[in-house]
């Protein structure tokens, strides 16, 4: 099974302030042949169910706030939020759809300071 | 408007069985693969089982293979979970989610659209 490890566990940023969230699987998630990371990520606000931000590892879902953007290096993934809105604070998740079974990171809880 | 709208949940005995359903609407219902993912009180989210547009392969997670079974009916636009000898480590939100892949056949998809859920639980 592939792992995701997100980090950290919880984060509290100042509103205006950037946000960093990584997550780290432990193989690649990169099918060579369309050169595409099955990485998607996911915010969920309480009471609500999850919603999609971020597919191919840094493609933005149509109407997500371009404030965030998700970028790779190897197995290292990261959210960004450039400047954080009250609106923001939720859990993230960070998902490989690469191979069965599909395997979710455990949350990034991300707060205002 | 894509849709989907979870139901079935409620409250079930140690060993019992729950069948959930997931009404689509708003889009091909028979060309997208489809989920199923739950989370736990106060957990982060597990993904239970999978379906591709046909129904023609079903895929599931150690901790519910040979326990659960997912299906498909087109022309209903209806997704299924057939959940049996139920266990207290069930309990949990079950949120079914529709999947996109752009046209890859490698893989599975990313979740684009999910329903709001529907809550199981199992307890004596």
């Amino acid at each position: 099974d592939i792992v995701m490890t997100q980090s950290p566990d919880s984060l509290a940023v100042s509103l205006g302030e950037r946000a960093t969230i990584n997550c780290k699987s432990s193989q690649s998630v990169l099918y060579s042949s369309n050169n595409k990371n099955y990485l998607a990520w996911y915010q969920q606000k309480p009471g609500q169910p999850p919603k999609m931000l971020i597919y191919w590892a840094s493609t933005r879902e149509s109407g997500v706030p371009d404030r965030f953007s998700g970028s790779w290096s190897g197995t290292d993934f990261t959210l960004t939020i450039s400047s954080l809105q009250a609106e923001d604070v939720a859990v993230y998740y960070c998902q490989q759809h690469y191979s069965i079974p599909i395997t979710f990171g455990q949350g990034t809880r991300l707060e205002i300071k | 408007e894509v849709q989907l709208v979870e139901s079935g949940g409620g409250l079930v005995q140690p060993g019992g069985s729950l069948r959930l359903s997931c009404a689509a609407s708003g889009f091909t219902f028979s060309t997208y693969g489809m989920s199923w993912v739950r989370q736990a009180p106060g957990k982060g989210l597990e993904w239970v089982s999978d379906i591709s547009g046909s129904g023609g392969g079903t895929y599931y997670a150690d901790s519910v293979k040979g326990r659960f079974t997912i299906s498909r009916d087109n022309s209903k636009n209806t997704l299924y979970l057939q959940m049996n000898s139920l266990r207290a480590e069930d309990t949990a939100e079950y949120y079914c989610g529709k999947e996109r892949r752009d046209g890859y056949t490698f893989g599975r998809g990313y979740m684009d659209v999910w329903g709001k859920g529907t809550t199981v639980t199992v307890s004596s």
